[in-house]
């Protein structure tokens, strides 16, 4: 496609449950960010990929939270027995490998855990 | 560690107006300046960017330059419309330093009246 799609757009849940978060990035672009917006923290950065390897998965907020690439392309983003603190938009972006400075972002996936 | 502070928002502005909206930063090394905006039920779009000192970065009538002594990198338009209504982020990427995080501001929710 054009752009960076996400999928679920909205994705409601009930707290314990397991969701998972798609991002399909840019063709080509071999690196890959997930971020979250919320109303209390903005915009935080979760985690990168450049190609299928994570280096840095600092940015995930507790040991719920993991994600997987495969293939170079698809991520997964998946968080484990919800809690409602993690209602949230999750945004992905995608770059090519050494323009960190030129990320596109997808429109986002927004999780409300009740 | 790197931060981003921009204005409180929300900013309401009548069409024609002219606008700023302050960005100040701090960050260890030499970061790259952006700003992205998000129109209502949109995902993040690039605006505009600046990678060293004294850089004006534009696009639709914004402007923002780096400036390196004073740290900041604030926003203008001459001349704002409508269709600007918008939440506006300021961000940093210290890429030199082998970031590829973007550390966003809280954001600046601008509104446009006719």
């Amino acid at each position: 496609g054009a752009g960076v799609s996400q999928s679920p757009s909205n994705k409601v849940t009930e707290k314990g449950k397991d969701v998972e978060l798609r991002c399909d990035p840019i063709s080509g672009h071999t690196a890959l960010y997930w971020y979250r917006q919320s109303l209390g923290q903005g915009l935080e950065f979760l985690i990168y990929f450049q190609g299928n390897s994570a280096p840095d998965k600092s940015g995930l907020p507790s040991d719920r939270f993991s994600a997987e690439r495969t293939g170079g392309s698809v991520s997964t983003l998946t968080i484990q027995r919800t809690q409602q603190e993690d209602s949230a938009v999750y945004l992905c972006a995608s770059s090519l490998g050494g323009r960190v400075d030129e990320q596109f972002f997808g429109p986002g996936t927004r999780l409300t855990v009740l | 560690g790197n931060s981003v502070t921009q204005m409180e928002g929300p900013v309401t502005l009548s069409e024609e107006a002219f606008l700023t909206i302050n960005c100040t930063y701090t960050a260890t090394g030499y970061p790259s300046l952006f700003w992205y905006v998000q129109y209502p039920g949109e995902g993040l779009q690039l605006l505009l960017k600046a990678t060293k000192a004294d850089d004006k970065g534009s696009n639709k009538g914004f402007e923002a330059t780096y400036r390196k002594e004073t740290t900041s990198f604030h926003l203008e338009k001459g001349s704002v419309q409508v269709s600007d209504s918008a939440v506006y982020f300021c961000a940093l990427i210290d890429s030199g330093a082998g970031s590829y995080q973007l550390t966003f501001g809280k954001g600046t929710k601008l509104s446009v009246i006719p």
